[in-house]
């Protein structure tokens, strides 16, 4: 299993603009996490999703961020406009959730993004 | 509010010494608790939870971790630390929301020095 595949692994873009990160979960799983990592806030939960229905976009900071998951295997999130504050590691995340809350989260490898 | 604290921003270690990562928790109901691992430019990787039955939980890597359920603990521990062993550590979480979403601690970076 290659595991959960995320893209781009970089992305460098000028404040003001469009960012579209992807992801693509392991096989079979049916639910999906998106996080924001910085020095300063740590590992936030943006949003997550249970069999492609959003259950909790509480953390998602504000309307600039949307997250969408259209099918089983993929899911964005984007950022519209940026601002250079949004500068963070973005991961993405996987789990089963047969059996309720006892699975653990596989993690990508993570979108390193900078707003200039 | 139901939440994870890990009250070590750092832990220091000599290789082959032990080694304990605290974790406290405040949750209602039953207590999923998990540990995973971060090292430089990856994302976490699972190292052990406990879900119920005995305290004492054996993970990956030689990582254990001992739940205790009156103190509201669940710290790692190694025997024996590596120096591969340096890495940033997190306590985690999961709490009913309607679904179910993981809560996770600050992280503790660790080094095991050589």
């Amino acid at each position: 299993d290659a595991g959960v595949i995320q893209s781009p692994r970089h992305e460098v873009t000028e404040m003001g603009q469009e960012v579209t990160l992807r992801c693509k979960p392991i096989s079979g799983h049916n639910s999906l996490f998106w996080y924001r990592q910085t020095m300063m806030r740590g590992l936030e939960l943006l949003i997550y999703f249970n069999n492609n229905v959003p259950i909790d976009d509480s953390g998602m900071p504000e309307d600039r961020f949307s997250a969408k998951m259209p099918n089983a295997s993929f899911s964005t999130l984007k950022i519209q406009p940026s601002e250079p504050r949004d500068s963070a590691v973005y991961f993405c995340a996987s789990s089963s959730i047969a059996g309720g809350p006892v699975n653990e989260q596989f993690f990508g490898p993570g979108t390193r993004l900078t707003v200039l | 509010a139901q939440s994870v604290a890990q009250p070590e921003d750092q832990v220091n270690v000599a290789e082959g010494n032990p080694l304990t990562v605290k974790c406290t928790y405040s949750v209602s109901g039953n207590p999923y608790l998990f540990w995973y691992v971060q090292y430089p430019n990856r994302g976490l990787q699972f190292l052990l939870k406990y879900i119920t039955g005995d305290n004492l939980v054996k993970g990956s890597y030689g990582f254990e971790a001992e739940f205790n359920k009156s103190q509201t603990s669940f710290h790692l521990k190694k025997p024996s630390a590596l120096v591969s062993d340096s890495a940033l550590y997190f306590c985690a979480v999961r709490v009913n929301t309607g679904g179910f979403k993981t809560i996770f601690g600050a992280g503790t970076r660790l080094f095991v020095k050589a």
